[in-house]
Formats: structure tokens, sequence, C-alpha cells
């Protein structure tokens, strides 16, 4: 089974532009998440889909972050425009919404994203 | 306050030697949940091992063991026969509420490193 994909690995911006970050989560899992971890700073929470639908967006830093997650699949995190402080890595993590799992993020190796 | 905390920024340890990676946790809520994850170079977060609040064992999974002190609230990850692949930066988290979609608050990590 496929664990949670991540692209691309790296992205090298300029500011003022836009980024977009795709995840696909594990197959069946109804819950997804995406973290956030700035240089030297604890991985932090963004928000928080189940389905297509935003259960908590409260980390979400400003209204230059849009999440998407069309269909309930796979989710994009659009970045518009990109500021320097906006560089870190982004996590993305899917949980199933029921069994022994439940409880368990999976994670993907991250984005990373470089804003000059 | 901090939720969770990792107090040994590094640690080193000789291959085949047990290694202890420390974390305490701050909350008030009854029903919460420990996570250990494991990030090698290549960036992946690798879950490792989980401690619900409310276990009365302490979780095992592998070489990998948590030793989990309630009254102290510290969940100390302890590594058996440490390999050279254990090498990487662990990360404790934590869980709060009953819901098994929470969103999970990190320590800043310890960076572990296993020499021959």
């Amino acid at each position: 089974e496929a664990g949670v994909t991540q692209f691309p690995s790296h992205s090298v911006i300029e500011k003022g532009q836009t980024v977009t970050l795709r995840c696909d989560p594990i197959s069946g899992h109804d819950n997804l998440y995406w973290y956030r971890r700035v240089m030297g700073k604890e991985i932090k929470f963004l928000l928080h889909f189940v389905k297509e639908s935003k259960q908590d967006e409260s980390g979400m830093p400003n209204n230059r972050f849009l999440a998407e997650r069309t269909g309930g699949t796979y989710s994009t995190l659009k970045v518009q425009p990109a500021e320097l402080e906006d560089s870190g890595v982004y996590f993305c993590a899917s949980s199933p919404r029921e069994g022994s799992a439940k409880n368990i993020q999976y994670f993907g190796a991250g984005t990373r994203l470089s804003v000059l | 306050a901090q939720k969770i905390t990792q107090t040994q920024p590094g640690m080193f340890v000789q291959e085949k030697e047990a290694v202890t990676l420390d974390c305490t946790y701050d909350t008030s809520d009854p029903s919460y949940g420990l996570f250990w994850y494991k990030q090698p170079s290549s960036g992946e977060m690798i879950f490792l091992i989980y401690q619900g609040s409310y276990d009365q064992q302490n979780a095992t999974e592998g070489r990998y063991s948590l030793n989990f002190q309630k009254a102290r609230k510290s969940a100390n990850l302890v590594i058996s026969a440490s390999q050279l692949g254990d090498s990487a930066m662990y990360f404790c988290a934590m869980r709060e509420g009953r819901g098994g979609y929470s969103t999970l608050t990190f320590g800043k990590g310890t960076m572990l490193l296993v020499s021959p």
C-alpha cells in the first residue's frame, strides 16, 4: 500500500510568486492534515480536512494560504503571494476515520519550500 | 507554556547499546495520546509508537518501547540494541482529546547519532 506522497519534494520560488503543494493521502483515509516546520521551530499544525470538508483551519497563518481537497482525495495547499517567512518544510499526514489505526497520523516526506 | 518538551537536542550512542530519548508533556485533558516519530535524512516522518493516556501497559513495538510515567507526565522513548540505521531526528508529539482525529503538538526533536 502506498504511503502519503507529497509533490514537489523541493520548491524554490521568489518572493511574490505563487506555489502549489500537493498531497496524496493513503487510500481510504478520510482525515488529511497539513503541518509546517519553519527553520529552528517546532512542527506546527495548519489545517485538517475530513473528506472534502475543512474540520479545523485554526493553524493557517493568514489568507495568503489556501487549502483545498476537492472530491475528498488529494489536497493542495497554495501560497499566494509567497513571502520570505513562508520558507520551511510542509508536511501532509493522513489517518483513517475508524479502526485500530484511527489515532495514528501517517506522514509524507514533506515539501521543502524556499522563498528567496 | 510548551506542551511537549524534548530537552536533548542531540544524543550519541554506540551501536548495540540502548538509548533513552526524553519527552515531557503538559496537558489538563484526561484523554490524550503520545506519539514518537522518526525522521531520517530522507525527510519522511515515520510513525514509531503510540501510547494512550488510559493504556495500562507501556507500549512496545519491536526494539522501541515507551516508558510512560503518567504522574511525572513523561513519555520517554527507549530504543534497545541501537543500529546505525537508527540515526535520525526523533519527534515526540501529543494528541489531546478523545477524538481520533485531533491535531498533534510536536516537540523540537532530538537528533540521535549511532556510531559503529
